[in-house]
């Protein structure tokens, strides 16, 4: 079945590095995606990395994924408080709908 | 420019009431999703529409209904049956579902609040 794990709460210093942390459990996942969701705002696509690939870089983000361990990592380099948002990983699998699955997103707070 | 638009962003509901949130696309998508979205938790799927005139229930399909007379509109009613209506109710869209490259792209959302 499918279940996205993420942990709810993140505090970051401005200047610093950012990593959210996202797990999954069905093998078969096919594309993972990372969302922004800014407050009273609908979600922003971030990133999707295709489940052959280990990492996908763009500018300060940086997509790390580990399918032996159902891992999937977001860092966000020298972060800014216009980074603070929640950030949802979401997974569609191969032989479904190819609707994704979302996790409960994680509340990043960047403090100056 | 193209986009989703929901309207409107807030709306406030008395008890027993149903009540119709808009959402509309103009990226020439296929298909259509409408999420609900409560604090703490992530997205859960309500309905979608993969095209015209055709739609299936998600995960939380109880006390909603929708319908998808152009491809451009998919509104969803939220009917006095919806025993925890307040919630912000997100819109999405995607060129196709079925497909292993298809993206959603999402409106910017309604806040509902019964009172």
């Amino acid at each position: 079945g499918e279940d996205v794990e993420q942990s709810l709460f993140l505090s970051v210093r401005e200047g610093d590095s950012s990593v959210i942390n996202c797990t999954y459990t069905d093998s078969s996942s096919t594309y993972l995606y990372w969302y922004k969701q800014e407050p009273g705002a609908g979600l922003q696509l971030l990133t999707y990395i295709f489940s052959n690939m280990d990492m996908k870089q763009d500018q300060r983000l940086t997509v790390l994924l580990n399918k032996k361990d159902k891992h999937l990592s977001l860092r966000i380099a020298d972060t800014q408080t216009g980074d603070s948002a929640i950030y949802f990983c979401a997974e569609s699998i191969t032989g479904g709908s190819y609707i994704p699955t979302f996790g409960r997103g994680t509340s990043l707070i960047v403090h100056p | 420019d193209g986009g989703i638009t929901q309207s409107p962003k807030y709306l406030f509901r008395k008890e027993g009431q149903n009540v119709t949130l808009s959402c509309e696309q103009n990226l020439n998508h296929d298909a259509m999703y409408w999420y609900r979205q409560d604090p703490g938790q992530g997205l859960r799927l309500i309905y979608y529409s993969q095209i015209v005139n055709d739609f299936q229930k998600g995960d939380i399909a109880e006390g909603y209904s929708v319908s998808r007379e152009k491809k451009e509109s998919f509104p969803l009613t939220v009917t006095s049956a919806q025993k925890n209506p307040t919630a912000f109710y997100l819109c999405a869209s995607s060129i196709r579902t079925g497909d292993l490259t298809d993206t959603q792209y999402f409106g910017p959302g309604t806040r509902l609040t019964v009172l």
